[in-house]
């Protein structure tokens, strides 16, 4: 199975920080990754799609980007709305794999 | 506007069967796979398999494969994961999702004598 390795796990932020997750696969997974936000007691919502595509909706501040196996995440000038948990999806290969998620926190 | 309706929360005894539903409307029900994820409390998410509701054919994450057992009822445009052999490790919320798109609102199963 492929392995999508999260970081970091968890983050304390600021608002109006940038903030960037990073996924790395343990092997090639083109542009097939996903990010999506979760909120607490809700369902996960997707935010990027193809690795660098903004899902319809999605305030302009979030982007995502790739660099050879490395998948980031960027959320430029945190707002209070961002707040949440995050998760990369390599949808290349099944089984489809999850990273760890990642946790920000308001500082 | 599609929507996915999961069927609500369960409390199940150990080894017990649980069987969730996740009925689709909004779009043509034929035409799009439905996977299953895993979540355990407050971790990752764990993808279980999915299927086409118009073939029936259903592809498994391996470590589901003995676990859960995808089905779906295109008369009712609805489709079902039923979980066998229930222990602790099996309670979690469960969703059902066309694409990653759209997220039926997940469904708490809690495995306790």
């Amino acid at each position: 199975d492929i392995q999508m390795t999260q970081s970091p796990s968890s983050m304390s932020v600021s608002l109006g920080d940038t903030v960037t997750i990073t996924c790395r696969a343990s092997q090639d997974v083109g542009i097939y990754v996903n990010w999506f936000q979760q909120k607490p007691g809700k369902s996960p919502r997707r935010m990027i799609y193809r690795a660098t595509n903004l899902a319809d909706g999605v305030p302009s501040r979030f982007s995502g980007s790739r660099s050879g196996s490395d998948y980031s995440l960027t959320i430029s000038s945190l707002e209070s709305e961002d707040v949440a948990d995050y998760h990369c999806l390599q949808y290349d290969e099944y089984p489809r794999t999850f990273g760890g998620g990642t946790k920000l926190e308001l500082k | 506007q599609v929507n996915l309706l999961q069927s609500g929360a369960a409390l199940v005894k150990p080894g017990a069967s649980v069987k969730l539903s996740c009925k689709a409307s909004g779009y043509t029900f034929t035409d799009y796979y439905i996977h299953w994820v895993k979540q355990s409390h407050g971790k990752s998410l764990e993808w279980i398999g999915y299927i086409n509701p118009n073939s029936g054919y259903t592809n498994y994450n391996e470590k589901f494969k003995s676990k859960a057992t995808l089905t779906v009822d295109k008369s009712t445009n609805t489709a079902y994961m039923e979980l066998s052999r229930l222990t602790s490790e099996d309670s979690a919320t469960y969703y059902c999702t066309r694409g990653g798109v759209y997220w039926g609102q997940g469904v708490m199963v809690t495995v306790s004598s």
